[in-house]
């Protein structure tokens, strides 16, 4: 079973900042906090990932709470292109450790 | 970057057939791959993890004889659909990752249609 929970949809203006939370708070030690995103008939697409400190790249920034029990991802300035469905990953970095995916936030972004 | 590369995009066949669908790792040796299945508005569901030079070993649920899975290289593993019906039907994803790597890299998907 997953091991996140996410709101099942958000709704997010055009320009605006989307900020997208996941549960996790059963996460081990070594396990890592990823995002991907899907959409529609495409294989997910990598976001970004953490362990324990705030990220940042190109494409988002990853808020993840002192005790690693939730994150949060921030897409700083959304477009309708980010309308996906977001999926809040806990795994291992090794790589023979499964993925698996829980429901995810579908995000819809209004123009 | 690493890159998952999965064919065909899409397919139609009629029941009974069967159906292969490769994945390959193009810049990365993969040992371990793994293969999804989604239903429309459904998450990835797991059903296997494809080993290089051993069994796969299949999710609770997955038949085995059904879903065959051949990882005969470092690069490509297979998916063969056998005997294929209209409930087969579904977006099939392949990914990878590469060794030292935190990253999981997803193919782009096939598109199953069984008439």
């Amino acid at each position: 079973d997953a091991k996140t929970t996410q709101p099942p949809s958000m709704d997010c203006a055009e320009g605006r900042a989307a900020n997208l939370p996941c549960n996790h708070s059963t996460i081990s030690g070594n396990e890592y906090v990823y995002w991907y995103r899907q959409i529609h008939s495409q294989g997910p697409q990598y976001i970004i990932h953490g362990l324990k400190n705030n990220e940042t790249n190109e494409m988002a920034s990853l808020i993840i709470t002192e005790d690693r029990k939730s994150s949060t991802l921030i897409l700083p300035h959304a477009t309708l292109r980010d309308t996906a469905v977001y999926y809040c990953i806990v795994s291992p970095m090794n790589r023979d450790d499964k993925i698996i995916f829980g429901k995810g936030t579908r995000l819809h972004i209004l123009p | 970057g690493a890159v998952v590369s999965q064919h065909p995009s899409w397919v139609i066949c009629k029941s009974g057939t069967s159906v292969k669908i490769e994945c390959r790792s193009l810049d990365f040796q993969a040992t371990t791959m793994f293969w999804y299945r989604q239903f429309p508005k459904q998450s990835l569901m797991l059903m296997a993890t494809s080993n290089e030079g051993s069994k796969a070993t299949y999710e609770q649920g997955v038949e085995k004889d059904k879903f065959l899975i051949n990882h005969a290289s470092l690069t490509l593993s297979t998916l063969t659909v056998t005997s294929a019906h209209p409930e087969d039907s579904s977006f099939y994803i392949c990914s990878a990752r590469a060794q030292g790597r935190e990253k999981l890299f997803f193919g782009s998907g096939t598109q199953l249609s069984v008439l």
